[in-house]
């Protein structure tokens, strides 16, 4: 079966860079929610979109954007780049279905600043 | 503020034991309740839901909720190393996941 695609797998920067973090759900899931995830961390949920609309906004930085296209996948900016920010980015998609929306979850975006 | 707790172990269970791990969570309002396993480095990987009172299994897994105590478990019978990882606990279902902290499992062959 079809699973969450995210690239790149790994990325380094540097402080003050920014970053673009790919997501491509689940075809025909409608939501995409992203996490972030510290080490020993557990995951924490920065935004997400439904039919490519926010719908929820978490612990997201202002220096932190994200958009849901037409074809749903999604993108992740990071602007001014620090050290925190070096950290596991997962992606999930859902199919809406209340509140028995699983989300599944895709292999992740390991960031590195330096 | 929702919470999700649980207790981070290790827990330590022999190899063919049942492990079991358990979750509680603050809001009685949710209505759903999953059970990744995420191994370190990798992605958190659902491994099972419930929306109801009583027991739900699945293969070696079965998982337990009780809603008036707030209360929410999951079992692994005949452990393996293999199982050896963090289990989350999340909840609610339709919104954001909020995880517990987590529980790491260690199957000492």
């Amino acid at each position: 079966a079809a699973g969450v695609i995210q690239s790149p797998r790994h990325l380094i920067k540097e402080k003050r860079e920014t970053a673009t973090l790919k997501c491509y759900p689940i075809p025909r899931h409608d939501t995409v929610y992203w996490y972030q995830q510290g080490p020993g961390q557990d995951p924490q949920f920065l935004i997400s979109f439904y039919e490519k609309m926010q719908s929820d906004k978490g612990s997201i930085p202002d220096r932190f954007s994200a958009q849901q296209f037409s074809d749903y996948h999604s993108e992740l900016n990071m602007s001014s780049l620090e050290l925190g920010d070096s950290a596991l980015y997962f992606c999930a998609s859902s199919f809406n279905r209340g509140h028995k929306n699983e989300q599944f979850f895709g292999p992740g975006t390991r960031l590195t600043v330096l | 503020q929702k919470e999700v707790e649980q207790n981070s172990g290790p827990l330590s269970v022999p190899e063919g034991a049942i492990a079991s791990l358990n979750c509680t969570y603050s809001d009685r309002g949710s209505q759903s309740f999953f059970w990744y396993r995420q191994y370190s480095g990798k992605s958190p990987e659902l491994i099972m839901s419930i929306y109801s009172n009583g027991d739900k299994e699945d293969g070696r897994f079965t998982a337990q909720l009780n809603k008036a105590s707030q209360y929410v478990s999951l079992l692994i019978r005949d452990s393996q190393p293999s199982d050896s990882a963090t289990y989350l606990c999340a909840a609610p279902g339709n919104t954001p996941l909020v995880f517990g902290k987590g529980t790491r499992l260690s199957v000492i062959a």
